[in-house]
């Protein structure tokens, strides 16, 4: 089983540029959700979703916008990166809320 | 809204020491307790978790957690380290509205550093 996939591993934006990280995951989990990670901060959570068509805010989602067309795939848009956007960016899903939360690789962005 | 404390940002073991991580939680009700495991340019591998019942739980690797609901605490133990568990270690509660795996709040992690 693959579990979470997170496409692209690495990528490095220009400030202003947009781009969509990629989250698959193929173990029909319902529950969704993106953090990021910067030092000192343990992860904070951007967006997460209860179902496909269903997605809410979570402690930091300025700047990201998410969409959940399908309940494998959950994908975040950055609309006009910016520098305090440099992060490592992880996607989670789970079977239940609060169940066991299955993260990806991780995607690291840089934005200069 | 909840918050989980870390107060130990590094911590030093000697290899086959015994270990204790910290770990508070700020919550009005009991929340879903996890720890999890990162390894270096790794995601998170969940160690263990707390829904209820035990309050002493076991996980993988050797690793046990317990829950002290009179201190808040969720604290992770393991009796003899291993130089592979030098890892960065985050607590995190779930479970609670606006949190669960849709949702987890995350302490700041510990950075578990093992001297041979």
């Amino acid at each position: 089983n693959a579990g979470v996939t997170q496409t692209p591993k690495f990528q490095v934006l220009k400030t202003g540029q947009s781009m969509t990280l990629q989250c698959a995951q193929d173990m029909n989990h319902e529950y969704m959700s993106w953090y990021r990670q910067d030092p000192g901060m343990g992860l904070r959570l951007i967006h997460y979703s209860v179902g496909a068509g269903i997605t809410d805010q979570g402690e930091v989602p300025n700047g990201y916008n998410v969409s959940r067309s399908t309940t494998e795939d959950f994908p975040l848009r950055l609309l006009s990166a910016a520098p305090s956007q440099t992060s490592v960016y992880f996607c989670a899903s789970s079977y239940s809320r609060g169940g066991n939360a299955f993260f990806g690789q991780g995607t690291r962005l840089t934005v200069v | 809204a909840q918050s989980v404390t870390q107060p130990d940002i590094h911590i030093t073991v000697s290899e086959g020491a015994s270990l204790e991580l910290r770990c508070n939680y700020s919550y009005g009700a009991t929340p879903y307790l996890f720890w999890y495991v990162q390894s270096p340019g790794q995601g998170l591998q969940l160690l263990l978790k707390y829904f209820s019942g035990d309050t002493l739980v076991q996980g993988i690797k050797g690793f046990e957690a317990e829950f002290k609901r009179s201190q808040s605490s969720f604290n992770l133990r393991k009796p003899s380290v291993h130089w592979s568990d030098a890892a960065e270690y985050f607590c995190a509660v779930g479970g609670v509205p606006g949190g669960g795996a849709d949702g987890l709040t995350f302490g700041k992690g510990t950075h578990l550093i093992i001297q041979p």
